[in-house]
């Protein structure tokens, strides 16, 4: 079984709506985080939490808000979610500990239409 | 501002070519992680250095502290390293993320 697992794999919605993507690992690992993938701008980092008691904001949060409901998951919700949203998602994992390596879900694909 | 810069953007080779893509990082960056994208999406470290070289395998990857730079190489390149090749820096202070570049599409035929 994957290490990191992400749901839902695909996802198409439309602008307006809640969503909710979900990361589960069982690495073992502290510090989780979320990013986006777009075309031509490579990966940007949305939300990371080093604990469960520590979220914090990436570059692009606007849009975006998270939940660490355990060591093992980590949740990124679009509250009303828009066509600009529309990209790969990530989560990823690391160990606590200085520039440890990441490790990567499959991503989710969401389209909004 | 931190910043990781690839070249080239794409790339393209015959099966068994000796492969070299290159990543240049600002100052703030203290280590680098290369990581291949495969066709389907999934994401996968390679490497993460901050000093010298490491190879696994095939991959070679070299790290410049002075200069600021690093490269992965690829030996006796095959059609299964067709993917996009990643770089990523950790920025230094406290709270460390990676800055990511925006990759490197190597296509080997056959």
């Amino acid at each position: 079984d994957a290490d990191v697992t992400q749901t839902p794999r695909n996802r198409i919605t439309k602008t307006g709506k809640r969503i909710m993507l979900e990361c589960s690992q069982t690495k073992g690992h502290d510090r989780m985080y979320w990013y986006r993938q777009d075309p031509g701008l490579g990966l940007r980092l949305i939300y990371y939490s080093f604990d469960v008691k520590d979220i914090n904001k990436g570059e692009i949060s606007d849009g975006y808000s998270v939940s660490r409901q355990a060591q093992a998951k980590f949740s990124l919700s679009l509250e009303s979610a828009i066509p600009n949203q529309t990209a790969l998602y990530f989560c990823a994992t690391s160990d606590l500990g200085h520039q440890e390596t990441q490790y990567f879900g499959p991503g989710t694909r969401l389209l909004v239409l | 501002k931190n910043e990781v810069e690839q070249s080239p953007q794409n790339l393209t080779a015959q099966e068994g070519e000796f492969i070299t893509i290159n990543c240049s990082y600002s100052v703030g960056i203290s280590a680098l992680h290369w990581l291949q994208q495969h066709p389907g999406g999934g994401i996968v470290s390679l490497f993460m250095l901050s000093s010298g070289k490491k190879k696994h395998g095939r991959l070679i990857a070299t790290i410049n502290i002075q200069e600021k730079h690093s490269s992965l190489h690829i030996t006796a390149s095959h059609p299964r390293d067709s993917a996009v090749y990643i770089c990523a820096g950790y920025t230094q202070g406290g709270s460390e993320k990676l800055v990511f570049g925006k990759g490197t599409k190597l296509t080997v035929n056959p």
